[in-house]
């Protein structure tokens, strides 16, 4: 069926630097998209959302893209810290009269000093 | 914000025994429920959706005779995983949507089945 992925499973930035993680949908009808951050032992805890009607919406240091045309979903962070550590999943609503997601498979950012 | 609890956080249990999980909306009243399950380095897996005051929709694949769900007011929703192998041991994770589309998850269960 069909399903959320992600290109890079790990992702390993320095500390200050910016961080680029990437989603790909493959869901024509999804409509609305969540960034969620989960560290280890917890459960996810939301970031950042966009609706199918936007291409770009920024957050604090954060910022989501949309591009609708070849389905991918990226996530940026500025100036990351340690703390910005996890795993983080992007999740897609097909819409319709359900408020089911579907959740990608997830990249683990690392961040060292 | 929206806040999700879970109880308990950390379960051991033997094998043949049931355990129930709950999840609770702590400041707002959750019209609907979802379940997940999530394995070591996995992603989750929607396992049922419940909605108050009616059976809850389960996903392909998931038992519904093993994985009882119950959500019987706007704030409580328990999953009791019957007959426990260790197979079902796993990590489950509750959300809680006020009929929005953002969903507000608790913090997990980790469910050890010995």
């Amino acid at each position: 069926g069909e399903s959320v992925g992600l290109h890079l499973p790990t992702l390993s930035v320095q500390e200050g630097d910016n961080s680029i993680i990437n989603c790909a949908y493959s869901n024509s009808a999804s409509d609305y998209f969540i960034w969620y951050k989960q560290e280890s032992g917890k459960g996810p805890q939301f970031i950042i959302d966009i609706r199918s009607n936007m291409d770009k919406r920024q957050g604090q240091r954060v910022t989501v893209l949309l591009n609708k045309t070849v389905k991918h979903l990226s996530l940026q962070i500025a100036a990351t810290q340690p703390g910005d550590s996890a795993v983080y999943f992007c999740a897609e609503n097909i819409g319709g009269n359900t408020d089911k997601l579907i959740f990608g498979t997830g990249t683990r950012l690392q961040v060292f000093p | 914000g929206a806040v999700v609890s879970q109880h308990p956080s950390r379960v051991i249990c033997k094998s043949g025994t049931s355990v129930k999980i709950e999840c609770r909306s702590l400041d707002f009243q959750a019209t609907t429920m979802f379940w997940y399950r999530q394995f070591p380095k996995q992603s989750l897996m929607l396992m049922a959706t419940s909605n108050e005051g009616s059976k809850a929709t389960y996903e392909q694949g998931v038992e519904k005779d093993k994985f009882l769900i119950n959500h019987a007011s706007l704030t409580l929703s328990t999953l009791t995983v019957t007959s426990a192998h260790p197979e079902d041991s796993s990590f489950y994770i509750c959300s809680a949507s006020e009929g929005q589309e953002t969903q507000y998850f608790g913090p997990g269960t980790r469910l050890l089945v010995l």
